[in-house]
């Protein structure tokens, strides 16, 4: 089943406590983001990447870094996390950029 | 940043009305402009638009694009309950995609 994968899908952690989020598609899509989702602001994206080593920022990337190792996987790190960073986190991938989004299941973060 | 505005913001209908969801864009960059619906999980695709004029369709629900004045219109008849769903505009520019606020819809039996 073609599909974006998402790990954790929740999780709780303490200010300045390095995370990653981990995405994996089974699509061999070039195109991969990350977006994250706040009542009032809608979907903001935050980093995305074009093909293997190649990422660029999106609108929101302060406080977040990502690599592109391999075609399928694009993990999401947060150094040092923040309360601010609390949010629901979207993973997705699409054959090439402009085209449609497969997203992942989402990641509900909280940073107390 | 490119902006895309949705209208309204929300609305309530009942069962068999129609609605009509407006996103307007800015030009720079255009490549695509997206259609997705959310509703309590992760956005599902529902349209693609690249050309003016050209109305797509799936079932009930139906979008155009005007490249002209820089808008779409995603148009759902005939409602039922299960279209119930925050409807999300996103415009697709450069190699970034940008997305409105979203309109939420309510459908009541």
């Amino acid at each position: 089943e073609a599909q974006v994968t998402q790990n954790p899908r929740y999780l709780i952690t303490v200010t300045g406590k390095k995370l990653t989020v981990t995405c994996s598609q089974n699509m061999n899509h070039e195109y991969m983001s990350w977006y994250r989702q706040d009542p009032g602001l809608g979907l903001r994206q935050i980093y995305y990447s074009m093909n293997v080593e190649v990422t660029d920022k999106g609108d929101v990337p302060e406080g977040y870094k990502v690599s592109r190792k391999e075609k399928r996987n694009f993990p999401l790190i947060l150094e040092s996390p923040s309360p601010n960073q609390t949010s629901l986190y979207f993973c997705a991938s699409s054959l090439r950029e402009g085209y449609e989004q497969y997203f992942g299941p989402g990641t509900r973060l909280t940073v107390t | 940043e490119d902006k895309v505005v949705q209208s309204p913001l929300s609305l309530v209908v009942h069962e068999g009305d129609t609605v009509t969801l407006n996103c307007s864009y800015e030009v720079t960059n255009f490549r695509s402009l997206l259609w997705y619906k959310q509703e309590k999980k992760a956005p599902t695709f529902l349209f693609m638009l690249t050309s003016s004029g050209i109305e797509k369709k799936s079932g009930r629900l139906s979008s155009i694009l005007d490249k002209k004045e820089l808008f779409s219109i995603l148009n759902i008849t005939a409602t039922q309950t299960g279209d119930s769903a925050v409807y999300l505009c996103g415009k697709a520019a450069g190699n970034k995609l940008t997305f409105g606020g979203g309109t939420r819809v309510l459908v009541k039996p």
